[in-house]
C-alpha cells in the first residue's frame, strides 16, 4: 500500500521558474518529512526535512511547506536552474522507527 | 566524508543463480537498508538491520534474505534470481536513534537478471 503518494511524476520547468512538488500521507503517527535529491547514476541524498511543529522550512531556494490538517507537504523549488534537474522523492516517518518510506519520485527537468 | 559503497555498479545474472550484492558503510552507523528502485514505484525498503546479526523485514522481503556479520557490511542475497528482480538496488545506512537520523546511500548496483 502507498502510503505517500506524490505527484507530478515529472515536471518540466523552464530556468528561473518554481518547481512545485506536492505529497500527501495517511498515517498520522507520520511526524518526519524528509525530501531526497538524486542525479543520474547516483544515491539519493538528503535534501531538506521537516517536522511537524513547524509549516515551513527553508533552506536556500528549497522551501518545504507543510499542512498537518491537510496532511500534505510540498517542496517548492525557487529560481530552478539546469542544475536542479534529479529525481526528487519525498519520504515519511514515525516517531518510532528509523525506517522511511517514499513516494514514487518525481523527475525534475529544468531548462534553459 | 560519509561513504557508502556497493561491490558493484552493473550486474548481469541468470534466472535461478544466487545473487551476493555487498554493501560497505565506513561511518560507524547501527542501521543499514536494502532497497529497490523500480520507475513509477519509487523506492521500497526490502529489509534492514539495526545491529549486528539483527534483520527486520521490510515492505518488499519475499525472495531476498540479507546477513550482517560486521557492523560495516550488509549483504543482500538473492537466494534464486529471477527476471521481476531485475532492478536496481540501493544500500543506505544511519545513525540510530529515535530522531530520525539521514539516511545516506551508496550508488546503487543495477542488476539485470535474464
Amino acid at each position: 500500500q502507498q502510503q505517500v503518494k506524490q505527484s507530478p511524476q515529472s515536471l518540466i520547468v523552464q530556468k528561473g521558474g518554481i518547481s512545485i512538488i506536492n505529497c500527501a500521507y495517511e498515517n498520522t503517527a507520520f511526524d518526519y518529512f524528509p525530501w531526497y535529491q538524486q542525479f543520474p547514476g547516483k544515491g539519493p541524498a538528503l535534501l531538506i526535512a521537516i517536522r511537524p511543529d513547524v509549516s515551513e522550512k527553508k533552506e536556500g531556494r528549497f522551501t518545504i511547506s507543510f499542512n498537518k490538517s491537510a496532511k500534505q507537504f510540498s517542496l517548492h523549488i525557487m529560481d530552478s536552474q539546469p542544475g536542479d534537474s534529479a529525481t526528487y522523492f519525498c519520504a515519511a516517518s514515525s516517531y518510532n522507527t528509523d525506517k522511511l518510506i517514499f513516494g514514487t519520485g518525481t523527475r525534475l527537468q529544468v531548462f534553459p | 566524508d560519509v561513504k557508502v559503497t556497493q561491490s558493484s555498479r552493473y550486474l548481469v545474472k541468470r534466472t535461478g543463480e544466487k545473487v551476493f550484492l555487498e554493501c560497505v558503510q565506513d561511518m560507524d552507523h547501527e542501521n543499514m537498508f536494502w532497497y529497490r528502485q523500480d520507475p513509477g514505484l519509487g523506492l521500497r525498503l526490502i529489509y534492514f538491520s539495526y545491529d549486528v546479526k539483527m534483520k527486520e523485514k521490510g515492505d518488499i522481503p519475499e525472495g531476498y534474505s540479507v546477513s550482517r556479520e560486521k557492523k560495516e557490511r550488509f549483504s543482500l542475497i538473492l537466494e534464486s534470481a529471477s527476471t521481476n528482480q531485475t532492478s536496481m538496488y540501493l544500500c543506505a545506512s544511519s545513525l540510530f536513534g529515535i530522531r530520525q537520523e539521514t539516511q545516506y546511500f551508496g550508488p546503487g548496483t543495477r542488476l539485470l537478471v535474464l
